[in-house]
């Protein structure tokens, strides 16, 4: 079946540092979403990106849909202690139900103050 | 109003027990979600509802059972579950994706269910 790929699994990274992580795929996307989740709580939509090359920024994230729409990017600028979570990339395969959303296995970020 | 409501926050059941989980959005969205999610795992989908009709069921055990009263609300029934059912149930919800809407799903705070 469809599946996504995440790089790296976690990171531990200094406060202020800028932080790079992506989402691969087997498989051609339409959307991709990223989403961060804490311990304990559903995840919140960061970015969502519907275009092959369409960059997009959300204050200090910025996302990029891969040209071959089977990949896409996360950077997280000047890191802070709150982005401290599980970064999950998601979308719904081309060839699926637009409503059947999958998402990677996460990127898990540390912050060290 | 831009939430995703979910109700109980936290639930202990037996076996035996029947419990439902409850789901509630005031954003005018017609498709709405059931995820599961395993501690150190991604949300992996159970049920898709859109437009009040079950279009998509990830071959579930029957032992759960979802319901869609109204376009607003989602229920998840739950009848003789095993301990492995114990997990983080989460709810999300979209415009209706493909049909001028989008699928940016936006998620509940979940319940955490513990089956003994």
């Amino acid at each position: 079946g469809q599946q996504l790929n995440q790089s790296p699994q976690s990171m531990f990274i200094q406060e202020g540092e800028d932080v790079s992580m992506n989402c691969t795929s087997s498989s051609i996307f339409n959307t991709w979403l990223w989403y961060k989740q804490d311990p304990g709580e559903g995840p919140v939509l960061l970015i969502a990106l519907y275009k092959a090359g369409e960059l997009t920024s959300n204050g200090r994230l910025t996302a990029q849909f891969g040209i071959t729409r089977k990949d896409s990017f996360l950077n997280i600028s000047a890191s802070i202690p709150s982005d401290v979570g599980i970064y999950f990339c998601a979308g719904p395969p081309y060839e699926t139900s637009y409503d059947k959303v999958i998402f990677g296995p996460g990127t898990s970020l540390s912050v060290i103050p | 109003d831009t939430e995703v409501t979910q109700t109980p926050k936290h639930l202990v059941m037996g076996m035996t027990n029947k419990k439902s989980l409850k789901c509630e959005q005031h954003m005018g969205h017609r498709a709405m979600y059931w995820y599961k999610q395993k501690a150190k795992k991604p949300p992996e989908l159970m049920f898709v509802y859109s437009y009040e009709k079950l279009s998509i069921n990830e071959s579930v055990p029957s032992r759960f059972s979802p319901e869609c009263p109204n376009s607003s609300l989602l229920n998840l029934h739950l009848h003789a579950l095993q301990p492995e059912d114990s997990a983080l149930y989460l709810c999300a919800s979209s415009q209706r994706g493909g049909q001028g809407g989008t699928n940016e799903q936006f998620f509940g705070p979940g319940t955490r269910l513990t089956v003994l």
